[in-house]
Order: C-alpha cells, then sequence, then structure tokens
C-alpha cells in the first residue's frame, strides 16, 4: 500500500524558505496516473491547496501563493518538494503531502508536519 | 476565483441522517470530492467523483451533485461519524484545486 511521509524542519524563522519533502514508499511517483502535491491546515481552520505537480513535470499552484510556490520532483529517489519562500507568521500550518487521481481526489494522504514560523 | 460554502457546522442525532451541503456556481458540471476529517489527523476521502466511495468507506455515506450544489448524506449517524467534512473540486477553467469552507458534524 502506497504511502507518503513528510520531512523537513518544524521551525523556520520569518522571510526565510520554507522546505519539505514527501517521500513515497510502496509505489512509484512516475506513475501517469496520478498527482503530487502538497495541502495546509492552519491551527484551527480549513484546507487550503498549495499546488500540485504531474509526474511529467506540469505544476498548478494556489494562485494565491503562486509568487512563493515551488513544487518539484525527484524520481531517482521517489520523492516530491516543497519550498515556499519569504514566509510569515501566516504560513504557520501543519502542511500534507497527498496523492491525487487525474479527476483531482486526494487518495492519500500523508500524516501532516506542524511547522511553525517564529522567530 | 472559485469558492465553495458549506454550513458552518450541523447537529445529528444518533440513527438519523445529516445532509452537508457544498455550493457553489453550476458545480453540477464538476467532479465533486468528499474528506472526513477527525482532531489530530489527516483527512479521509469518503466519497470522489460526486458520489462513489472508496473501498472501505460504509455505504452510510453518500453523494449528489446537480445545479449549484452538492450534498454529502450520512445515513444512520453514528457517534463515530463526528468530525470536520470539507468538499473539493478542481476548478478546470483556472486549473485550481478548491476545498470548500468545512462544517463541523456534532452527534447529538
Amino acid at each position: 500500500q502506497l504511502q507518503l511521509q513528510e520531512s523537513g524542519p518544524g521551525l523556520v524563522k520569518p522571510s526565510e524558505t520554507l522546505s519539505l519533502t514527501c517521500t513515497v514508499s510502496g509505489g512509484s511517483i512516475s506513475s501517469s496516473s496520478y498527482y503530487w502535491g502538497w495541502i495546509r491546515q492552519p491551527p484551527g481552520k480549513g484546507l487550503e491547496w498549495i499546488g500540485s505537480i504531474y509526474y511529467s513535470g506540469s505544476t498548478y499552484y494556489n494562485p494565491s501563493l503562486k509568487s512563493r510556490v515551488t513544487i518539484s520532483v525527484d524520481t531517482s529517489k521517489n520523492q516530491f518538494s516543497l519550498k515556499l519562500s519569504s514566509v510569515t507568521a501566516a504560513d504557520t500550518a501543519v502542511y500534507y503531502c497527498a496523492r491525487s487521481t487525474t479527476a483531482m481526489a486526494t487518495i492519500t494522504w500523508g500524516q501532516g508536519t506542524l511547522v511553525t514560523v517564529s522567530s | 476565483s472559485y469558492v465553495l460554502t458549506q454550513p458552518p457546522s450541523v447537529s445529528v442525532a444518533p440513527g438519523q441522517t445529516a445532509r452537508i451541503t457544498c455550493g457553489g456556481n453550476n458545480i453540477g458540471s464538476k467532479s465533486v470530492h468528499w474528506y472526513q476529517q477527525k482532531p489530530g489527523q489527516a483527512p479521509v476521502l469518503v466519497v470522489y467523483d460526486d458520489s462513489d466511495r472508496p473501498s472501505g468507506i460504509p455505504e452510510r455515506f453518500s453523494g449528489s451533485n446537480s445545479g449549484n450544489t452538492a450534498t454529502l448524506t450520512i445515513s444512520r449517524v453514528e457517534a463515530g461519524d463526528e468530525a470536520d467534512y470539507y468538499c473539493q473540486v478542481w476548478d478546470s477553467s483556472s486549473d485550481h484545486l478548491v476545498f470548500g469552507t468545512g462544517t463541523k458534524v456534532t452527534v447529538l
């Protein structure tokens, strides 16, 4: 069964870049049937889509974050990554990596990792 | 940008039926997916493509979608169904994924 696991710093300073990696196990990230993406949830708030990437490299980003976000895939390591630049306290959230179908139903979620932006 | 609106809360007695709406402009033309999220846990897909259930999801969970409203129906509600529920679509006109505002279901 395919599993996802987020990794990265739990604390990031304001104005710096948040970097997270999602490791895929039990399946190949190169599958043509899925999108790989990031979703976040500020404490006590709802879900917010950050962006998604297809195995071919095509990317799709939330317009409200697009200027600060980069999502990439490393097929050799079976991983995909998130970089969010110029972070502020408003970027404090649980960050989930996820696998979605071509209809963008998110069928697999990582356990989530809390990232706090604070000096 | 495309907006999905859900009621903040729904309360239901055990054994009764809960209906959670998700409103959006012409949402009936899109595929709607629904997620259940319990405190401290990642969301779980309970309905996809308007009305299909992933394996392992009870038949008590069903979905419909028409016009400007999609609905998640939970029949014979159990205490374990208490959670936050989110609808979600892919807006192909802008290539963006959109989540609804979320509904907290309370079992009385």
